[in-house]
């Protein structure tokens, strides 16, 4: 079945540098990938995404990276900021239909240290 | 602009009994979807509707069933609740080209979710 892997569970880095969250996809279907940022008892948000037809889109500090061939999609942030920290959550809908579920990675617990 | 609308934003209900939630998509949004969250867990997909119709079937239990009427408006009917029950459940609504096809996938925008808490 469809699968979504995420790593990692948590990461701590220091104000002002970078994040990096990697996720594997199993269904290769599928072509759309969006990012979620969670705080604590809120909706999810969806913070960037891209579609399989680019390799890279940027949205300011944070960029999301794909590579289809691995199923591979990565997000970054930069310049990290005590309000970046939450958790962040990776997702592939399957390709079989526009209006399909969200199949959800387990989850990234960021932390930002002053 | 409008937002998809969860009422009750917190439930507390006693074991074995039924809890109902709802949800308002935004206007014009045809598709909704039931997420359940557990403490600590990514959210689990639970069913979708589109056009009033289940569309897609997740982990969800027999005890529970879901709807989507006239209005476009869903319920999602809990029965026997266990302690497991116990979660955030959120809903989210997204709008489909028409025949629910498209090339594009859409952004299914989340609401603010409803706490339910079982005794």
């Amino acid at each position: 079945g469809e699968n979504v892997e995420q790593h990692p569970s948590t990461l701590s880095v220091q104000e002002g540098d970078s994040a990096v969250i990697k996720c594997t996809y199993s269904d290769s279907a599928s072509n759309y990938f969006p990012w979620y940022k969670q705080e604590l008892g809120k909706r999810p948000q969806l913070i960037i995404d891209i579609r399989s037809n680019v390799g890279e889109k940027k949205d300011q500090r944070i960029a999301v990276t794909l590579n289809k061939t691995a199923k591979h999609f990565s997000l970054h942030i930069t310049e990290t900021q005590p309000e970046d920290s939450a958790v962040y959550f990776c997702a592939a809908p399957p390709g079989y239909s526009s209006a399909s579920k969200i199949i959800f990675g387990s989850g990234t617990r960021l932390s930002i240290r002053p | 602009a409008a937002g998809v609308i969860q009422s009750p934003r917190h439930l507390i209900k006693e074991k074995r009994e039924t809890a109902t939630l709802k949800c308002y998509p935004i206007p014009r949004h045809d598709t909704v979807y039931w997420y359940q969250q557990g403490p600590g867990q990514d959210p689990q997909f639970l069913i979708s509707f589109y056009e009033k119709m289940q569309s897609d079937k997740g982990s969800i239990p027999d005890r529970f069933s879901a709807q989507q009427f006239s209005d476009y408006h869903s319920e999602l009917n809990m029965s026997s609740l266990e302690l497991g029950d116990s979660a955030l459940y959120f809903c989210a609504s997204s709008f489909q080209w028409a025949g629910g096809r498209s090339s594009s996938y859409n952004e299914q925008f989340f609401g603010p979710g409803t706490r339910l808490t079982v005794l």
